[in-house]
């Protein structure tokens, strides 16, 4: 079993829709979860963090965890092409070291 | 602040050669960190510092891999005898502390091993 599961997409979704991504962790210790957008060809941008279970908004972006399932997901409003991209979920494992550790990513379309 | 810097963009190498690649990380992060990339796949983490001490290195490091961070700032990743293998991206990423609001990215180094 991989540490960090995402479906590897694409998923498309219409102009102004929500876009849901979802990822599993396999490691209860873990602590600290990320998710970061790769457009193609360019590097990780961080744009959401989440530690504690339950709901965090940031404008467009809701990130949700669920520790008991191990699951954290990252929601998109009002999706818009620009938003087409690779999102990366990653986690850190309290007592793992300092690393973080990445799924493959799923990719998103945003469809006019 | 300029974020973190990658240098060179680009490498093509002939196999067998060796190739160096630097990172300037945020001048105020003490953490710093190199990841390893190919398609399809996320950031793979290599090793990481904190100042100039290098405190865990994947097993995916083989021998021919090495790194240094001698005066806590910039780092080097050096790649000895490179294998077609070797082709990825090459990420460095630097966090304040232990990263709680996550790491930033460097724009990476492409590597082409022909």
């Amino acid at each position: 079993q991989k540490e960090v599961e995402q479906n590897s997409g694409p998923l498309s979704v219409p102009e102004g829709a929500i876009a849901s991504l979802n990822c599993t962790y396999s490691d209860r210790g873990s602590q600290s979860f990320f998710w970061y957008r790769q457009y193609s060809g360019k590097s990780p941008e961080l744009i959401m963090s989440i530690y504690s279970n339950g709901d965090k908004e940031d404008g467009r972006f809701t990130a949700q965890l669920n520790k008991a399932s191990q699951y954290v997901s990252l929601l998109i409003r009002d999706s818009q092409p620009s938003d087409s991209a690779t999102y990366l979920c990653a986690v850190k494992v309290t007592g793992g070291g300092n690393k973080l550790t990445f799924g493959t990513g799923t990719q998103l379309k945003v469809e006019l | 602040d300029t974020g973190v810097s990658q240098d060179p963009r680009h490498k093509i190498t002939k196999r067998g050669q060796n190739v160096t690649f630097r990172c300037d990380p945020i001048s105020e992060h003490n953490r710093l960190y190199w990841y390893r990339q190919t398609l399809g796949q996320g950031p793979e983490f290599l090793t990481y510092f904190q100042n100039e001490a290098q405190l865990e290195k994947s097993r995916l490091l083989s021998d021919r891999f090495s790194a240094e961070r001698p005066k806590g700032s910039f780092s080097t990743l050096e790649i000895q005898r490179t294998e077609q293998g070797d082709s990825a991206m090459y990420l460095c990423a630097s966090s304040y502390g232990q990263g709680l609001d996550g790491y930033t990215f460097g724009s990476g180094t492409r590597l082409t091993v022909v």
